[in-house]
């Protein structure tokens, strides 16, 4: 069984310009999540999808993230326009459902911006 | 507020030696705990998931408790190996068994040097 994947594994882009992350999680995966994680840190959730539904992205600082889940399986987390403070690892995992099922997660996405 | 807690942040140990990793949380309500293995430049694995009723469960080398009644959890490694060198995570779900939203620690950096 295929994990989850993600890309590009590593990008730097100067600040303020676009960026845009893929996650394909695993086949049969309802549930998509994206994290952050900063060095030394734990992951901290930034949109929970079920299906094609963002149902948790309390989290997600909309002025400048959008995530979409179209037809609910590959997902996209964008970020316009980066910041310095952006500069972080994002982390997609997948799960059959929320709460008690195991949720798988990718190599994530290291992104520098200088 | 909820919060879960790691100690030691870093720890060095020599190849064949055990250790012992300790996680507080003051997540309420409870619905699971679980411990997560995340190598360098590589997403968090699960190593292990206890619910309330669980005090215990083994992975191999790897042993996790649970106190429920003190919000205390331990990882134990039993005769470490160069390949544990990594930060273990402990996670904590909290609401619903349906909705739970994970609440992550900051992770203990182990070092296993031979």
């Amino acid at each position: 069984e295929a994990g989850v994947v993600q890309s590009p594994r590593y990008k730097i882009i100067e600040k303020k310009q676009p960026v845009a992350f893929w996650c394909n999680p695993i086949s049969g995966h309802n549930t998509l999540y994206w994290y952050l994680q900063n060095l030394g840190q734990g992951p901290e959730l930034l949109i929970r999808y079920e299906n094609e539904e963002a149902v948790d992205d309390s989290q997600l600082p909309k002025d400048r993230f959008s995530a979409e889940r179209l037809k609910g399986v590959d997902s996209t987390l964008k970020i316009q326009p980066a910041e310095l403070g952006d500069s972080a690892v994002y982390l997609c995992a997948s799960s059959r459902g929320a709460g008690r099922y195991e949720q798988y997660f990718g190599p994530g996405t290291r992104l520098t911006v200088t | 507020k909820n919060q879960v807690e790691q100690s030691p942040q870093s720890l060095i140990i020599l190849e064949g030696k055990n250790c012992t990793l300790q996680c507080n949380y003051t997540v309420s309500p409870f619905s699971n705990l679980r411990w997560y293995k995340q190598d360098t430049g590589r997403g968090p694995v699960s190593l292990t998931i206890m619910t309330f009723s669980e005090n215990t469960k083994s992975n191999g080398r790897y042993t996790a408790t649970l106190d429920a009644d003190t919000k205390q959890s331990s990882l134990h490694i039993t005769a470490s190996q160069l390949s544990d060198s990594a930060s273990y995570i402990c996670v904590v779900s909290g609401g619903s068994s349906n909705t739970g939203k994970l609440i992550f620690g900051q992770g203990t950096t182990l070092q296993v040097k031979p």
